[in-house]
C-alpha cells in the first residue's frame, strides 16, 4: 500500500529553528508537495520537490532524498504566525496525490 | 490570484437528506478534486474530475456522487446524508498539465454537521 508518515505533532520557540520530517512509500513517485494549514483554513502551497535537494525560499527549506524516500521542511527564524498544520502530500505513478495526516506545529513564546 | 470558492463554510443537515456542496474556480483549471478531511487521517480524495463531464472515483467514493457540467463548477452531492459523513469537505483544483509544478488550489472548505 501507499504510504506517507510524519509526526502527529511539534512544539518549538519562536525564534528558533524547527524540522518536520515526512517519510513516503508510494507506487512511483513524480514529486513531493509541502503545505501549510492553519487551523480552520485551507491548505495553501508551500514548497514542490521533484528531484534530490535542498530548495530554499525565504525562511522555508524544503529537502528531498529520492533514495531513501524522505523529506523534510526547515522552518528558521520562527514566528507565532507559523503555527499551523504542515501536510506532506507525493504525487505518485498515476499523478494522484497521497496525504500524509499533517504535523501539527505549536510555537511558543 | 487563482480563486477557488464553495457555496457553503458550515452547512448542518439531518439524516437521509440530500445534500448539494458546490465549488467554483475561476482560474479555467482543468482538474478539480473533492476531498474530505478528519482529525488524524488526513486528506482523503473522494472524486476527482479532469474534464467537463468526466469523473473518476478516488479513494472513498461510496455515498457521494459528483457533476461536472461546466469546466469552472465541481458539484458533490450526497445523496442520503449520514451522521459518518461529518466532516470537513475541500474543493481544489488544478492546472492539468502533467509537467511542471502543477500544485493544487483549495478552497476555504465546507464543515457539513449531519445530525
Amino acid at each position: 500500500g501507499q504510504n506517507i508518515d510524519q509526526p502527529t505533532e511539534m512544539t518549538a520557540t519562536e525564534g528558533a529553528i524547527v524540522q518536520i520530517n515526512c517519510t513516503y512509500q508510494t507506487s512511483g513517485f513524480n514529486g513531493l508537495f509541502w503545505y501549510q494549514q492553519h487551523a480552520g483554513e485551507a491548505p495553501t502551497f508551500l514548497s514542490y520537490n521533484v528531484l534530490d535537494g535542498l530548495e530554499e525560499k525565504g525562511r522555508f527549506s524544503s529537502f528531498l532524498s529520492r533514495s531513501k524516500g524522505y523529506s523534510y521542511l526547515l522552518l528558521k527564524e520562527l514566528q507565532m504566525k507559523d503555527s499551523a498544520s504542515y501536510l506532506c502530500a507525493v504525487l505518485d505513478s498515476n499523478y494522484q496525490l497521497i496525504w500524509g495526516a499533517g504535523t501539527k506545529l505549536i510555537i511558543k513564546p | 490570484d487563482v480563486k477557488v470558492t464553495q457555496s457553503s463554510r458550515y452547512l448542518v443537515k439531518r439524516t437521509g437528506e440530500k445534500v448539494f456542496l458546490e465549488c467554483v474556480q475561476d482560474m479555467d483549471h482543468e482538474n478539480m478534486f473533492w476531498y474530505r478531511q478528519d482529525p488524524g487521517l488526513g486528506l482523503r480524495l473522494i472524486y476527482f474530475s479532469y474534464d467537463v463531464k468526466m469523473k473518476e472515483k478516488g479513494d472513498i467514493p461510496e455515498g457521494y456522487s459528483v457533476s461536472r457540467e461546466k469546466k469552472e463548477r465541481f458539484s458533490l452531492i450526497l445523496e442520503s446524508a449520514s451522521t459518518n459523513q461529518t466532516s470537513m469537505y475541500l474543493c481544489a483544483s488544478s492546472l492539468g498539465t502533467s509537467g511542471g509544478v502543477n500544485e493544487q488550489f483549495f478552497g476555504p472548505g465546507t464543515r457539513l454537521t449531519v445530525l
